[in-house]
């Protein structure tokens, strides 16, 4: 079984300030890792996601996330952020199987000017 | 390309009664799931289709059921709503291959039980 724990329920950012958003998992087997983003009364969009190669994944938006095996973490970063920016951010975890998700908490960032 | 569609988007239930929710995917993808979404708990998984004609139970599968006697269809279904069962659900769905991954969701239902 996996599990996903979001260390931050809410960040507040101004407009063109760097954020990080944290992002640990526990698994007894390899897993592929992702980011999800949620926009006031949509659904869930893939940001990016983790499969195998180079642990730096680039996604859209300029956002990128960093795979650390050894510290079991998937922490995301934004350079510099937009007022669109302003969402809910999952992190999610699945098996190399068939993929059974698992999501953390969620992350609320709000972006002001 | 429509993607997943999820219907009805609103619906407002008092207490006892049922109603079935329908998820709709134009990608024919194998696997479907839907979550429960409630504040500060993320996405919860009730159920899952691996295929047609296949459902199993994910993490709070109770007061839930489901059926996917189509491919592209899979409805999730409450017999006798209570109010704990207010929250937003969101019907996905992927592919079987494993080098891809992603999840596609509908847009969400909103359920308010009275």
């Amino acid at each position: 079984a996996q599990s996903v724990t979001q260390l931050d329920s809410q960040v507040p950012v101004f407009e063109e300030a760097p954020v990080e958003l944290r992002c640990n998992y526990s698994s007894s087997v390899s897993v592929y890792l992702f980011w999800y983003v949620q926009y006031p009364n949509q659904g869930l969009q893939l940001l990016l996601k983790y499969l195998s190669g180079s642990t730096l994944v680039k996604g859209i938006n300029g956002f990128e996330a960093e795979f650390n095996k050894s510290q079991t973490s998937f922490h995301l970063r934004e350079p510099s952020v937009h007022i669109s920016d302003t969402a809910e951010y999952f992190c999610a975890v699945s098996d190399l199987s068939w993929g059974k998700f698992q999501f953390g908490a969620g992350t609320q960032v709000v972006v002001t000017p | 390309n429509a993607g997943v569609t999820q219907t009805p988007k609103f619906r407002v239930l008092k207490t006892g009664q049922s109603m079935t929710l329908l998820c709709a995917q134009d990608m024919n993808h194998e696997y479907m799931y839907w979550y429960r979404q409630d504040p500060g708990m993320g996405l919860r998984l009730i159920h899952y289709s691996v295929g047609e004609g296949t459902t199993a139970k994910g993490e709070v599968p109770d007061g839930y059921n489901v059926s996917r006697l189509k491919k592209q269809n899979f409805l999730l279904g409450l017999e006798s709503a209570a109010p704990s069962q207010t929250s937003v659900y969101f019907c996905a769905s992927r592919t079987s291959e494993t080098n891809t991954g992603e999840l596609f969701f509908g847009e969400g239902s909103r359920l308010t039980v009275l």
